[in-house]
């Protein structure tokens, strides 16, 4: 995984909470990709950002969910109100550069929310 | 957008034999296909990837094809042994985001 890191790795969380994701990217890496991974299912793209500015949120839900970058501090996947249907594996990624240049991405180990 | 599918969902292989994954898609302007291994409660990692100027990687006991004329491509394991036991996933990009197939779950068996 490159050394993408997130935390926390389990997360539990009431029905009507918060919960706050956190990543890390590989050093040097600043693009960050959020994705999605429901049991038994392939992982689903939600979000791309770079550095203080999101490029790509088609694939995150139009409420509750949001997501930001900082100059400074990891990136952040925030989820407001969670419901029992937002538990899933949320996982990031990170990229030196853009995809289309030829740059990769890796994954770090998924940070796991459970709601009850 | 890319629709990736992926067969078969599920494999399982005598220790020693090969195993094929397949996958296609539909955005004929994708130009990059990676492989990702998924251990049970861990992250996908990348163990092999092609791009669209190239038809044949191999790396060790793993090899992918790309079929751009067909949009498909595969992942080829020879010689499995116990520890390729995992799922794996295909992706295709376009050069803005990736999109995953929906995972084969191998099972090698000693």
């Amino acid at each position: 995984n490159a050394g993408v890191m997130q935390n926390p790795r389990h997360l539990v969380r009431r029905r009507g909470q918060e919960a706050r994701l956190r990543c890390s990217p590989v050093k040097g890496h600043s693009h960050v990709y959020w994705y999605r991974q429901l049991p038994e299912e392939g992982l689903k793209f939600m979000v791309y950002l770079q550095k203080e500015n999101i490029i790509d949120e088609s694939g995150m839900p139009k409420e509750r969910f949001s997501a930001e970058f900082p100059k400074e501090g990891p990136s952040i996947l925030r989820i407001q109100q969670v419901v029992r249907g937002d538990s899933a594996a949320y996982f990031c990624a990170s990229s030196r550069g853009q995809i289309s240049s030829g740059n990769t991405i890796y994954f770090g180990e998924g940070s796991w929310l459970t709601v009850v | 957008g890319e629709n990736v599918e992926q067969h078969p969902s599920t494999l399982s292989v005598q220790e020693g034999d090969s195993a094929v994954i397949k996958c296609t898609y539909s955005d004929s302007a994708s130009n990059y296909f990676p492989w990702y291994k998924q251990e049970l409660g861990k992250g996908p990692q990348l163990i092999i990837d092609i791009r669209s100027n190239v038809g044949e990687k191999k790396d060790q006991r793993i090899a992918v094809t790309l079929n751009k004329t067909a949009k498909h491509f595969s992942l080829h394991i020879t010689e499995t042994q116990p520890e390729d036991s995992a799922v794996y996933f295909c992706a295709a990009s376009d050069g803005n985001q990736f999109y995953f197939g929906t995972g084969t779950s191998l099972t090698v068996i000693p």
